[in-house]
């Protein structure tokens, strides 16, 4: 499979601890998204990279979460100390940075973050 | 503020009674619009992209169209498999990527 892979698809944690997920793009993508989606909700933009550089937070992105995405390659998204309102699915999306305006992502499975 | 608003947020279909999803936008300068279909537990799944105004594109029963305010997604003669949450996207000038809320359309056998 030459999609968007992301592991794990599903974290159950206690409030208080710290996650990390992984996400491994498009082999040819040198952008890499990170999203957060709620129940009923659209999926609501976090951060993103250009190869190994993060071009772009989301205000709404507390310190609490960090992103990596060293040689430009796979990417990790931290959770520290965990609270419930950050359960959510997280999806990792990849494109390719256009010559032209034209630009796609392409998501991945996304991981399902449940925090008790 | 960049806003993307779909309607409605839910649709029921008897199979084969074709609709259309609105998806309206007020990006300045967007540089393109995107639809998804997203399943259940799974990440969305891109189905097409239009960048200019008069743009249309198909696939199978599904067929996009853009204007400089709105996007139209067209699903004619739906079929049970067609079920699913569509969601709207924008790409604005700064290239974030805004989306809907999405539609919920469900297609009765």
């Amino acid at each position: 499979d030459t999609g968007v892979s992301q592991d794990p698809r599903h974290k159950i944690t206690k409030r208080g601890q710290n996650v990390t997920f992984r996400c491994d793009p498009i082999s040819e993508h040198n952008r890499l998204y990170w999203y957060r989606q709620t129940l009923g909700q659209g999926p609501e933009f976090l951060t993103y990279f250009q190869n190994e550089a993060q071009l772009e937070k989301s205000r709404l992105l507390s310190d609490r979460f960090s992103a990596e995405r060293p040689k430009g390659s796979f990417s990790t998204l931290e959770i520290q100390r965990t609270e419930q309102g950050d359960s959510a699915m997280y999806l990792c999306a990849s494109s390719l940075s256009p010559r032209s305006t034209q630009e796609t992502q392409y998501f991945g499975p996304g991981t399902r973050l449940l925090v008790l | 503020e960049d806003q993307v608003t779909q309607s409605p947020e839910a649709l029921r279909l008897q199979e084969g009674e074709s609709s259309s999803l609105n998806c309206s936008y007020t990006v300045s300068g967007l540089r393109g619009l995107f639809w998804y279909r997203q399943d259940p537990g799974k990440g969305p799944e891109f189905l097409f992209t239009l960048y200019s105004a008069g743009e249309e594109k198909e696939k199978e029963r599904l067929k996009a169209t853009l204007t400089k305010k709105e996007s139209f997604l067209h699903i004619t003669a739906p079929k049970p498999e067609d079920s699913a949450t569509y969601l709207c996207a924008v790409q604005a000038p700064g290239n974030q990527f805004y989306f809907g809320t999405g539609t919920s359309l469900t297609v009765i056998p």
